[in-house]
């Protein structure tokens, strides 16, 4: 089964400033997607970012880029220029793809609290 | 695009009535929906799939008839807590998918806290 590991539950920032959120998986699966996703105080949970296994670039959103060592199973998260609205639990989350009965379920981990101080 | 909506947002009930949550795809067809259950401070667990037109498979540890999910329509999932005991209380999230791109991902609606009194 796959798991994913978050061991920074708990992070802070300065505004403007740059964080880096850490994530490392375990899976024997070749072809997977991995997700950030953001959960503000409203606990509605956005997508933040997602990279496929098999691109070797890693993904940018704007501010939001991560990381992506297939090899070691690592997938961090940079936040640069960090905001207010950037306060948050941070999930990482696994999706393995071709799966038997093809639900390509979430596997997330548990968190890392963000916070942006002024 | 890919707005996800859940009824009701809080709910309070007395403890052995029923509950139901509603899950709706507004602007798209979701085929698959994903029942989830967060407790304060923690991630998410995935208690069910639900596919339209078939029964809803549940995870290991999940009672199948306290946990009731329908998934009638391509835009609409329920979820019926029956028999509701203090212990059911917490947040409760749906998620559907949408194939993007090359993938598929997951919109989440904006959770339901259940409080059984």
């Amino acid at each position: 089964a796959q798991t994913v590991t978050q061991s920074q539950p708990e992070m802070s920032v300065q505004e403007a400033e740059t964080v880096t959120l850490s994530c490392t998986y375990d899976t024997s699966e070749n072809n997977y997607y991995l997700f950030w996703y953001k959960q503000p105080p409203s606990r509605q949970m956005i997508l933040v970012i997602r990279q496929e296994a098999y691109k070797q670039q890693n993904a940018t959103e704007n501010r939001f880029s991560v990381n992506f060592q297939k090899a070691a199973k690592s997938f961090s998260l940079k936040i640069s220029d960090s905001q207010l609205g950037d306060t948050a639990m941070y999930f990482c989350a696994f999706m393995n793809l071709f799966t038997q009965g093809g639900s390509e379920k979430l596997v997330f981990g548990k968190g890392t609290k963000l916070t942006v101080n002024p | 695009g890919a707005v996800v909506s859940q009824h009701p947002s809080r709910v309070i009930c007395k403890s052995g009535t029923s509950v139901k949550i509603e899950c709706r795809s507004l602007d798209f067809q979701a085929t698959t929906m994903f029942w989830y259950r967060q407790f304060p401070k923690k991630s998410l667990m995935l208690m069910a799939t639900s596919n339209e037109g078939s029964k809803a498979t549940y995870e290991q540890g999940v009672e199948k008839d306290k946990f009731l999910i329908n998934h009638a329509s391509l835009t609409l999932s329920t979820l019926t807590v029956t028999s509701a005991h203090p212990e059911d209380s917490s947040f409760y999230i749906c998620s559907a998918r949408v194939f993007r791109d090359t993938t598929y991902e997951q919109y989440f609606g904006p959770g339901t806290r259940l409080t059984v009194t």
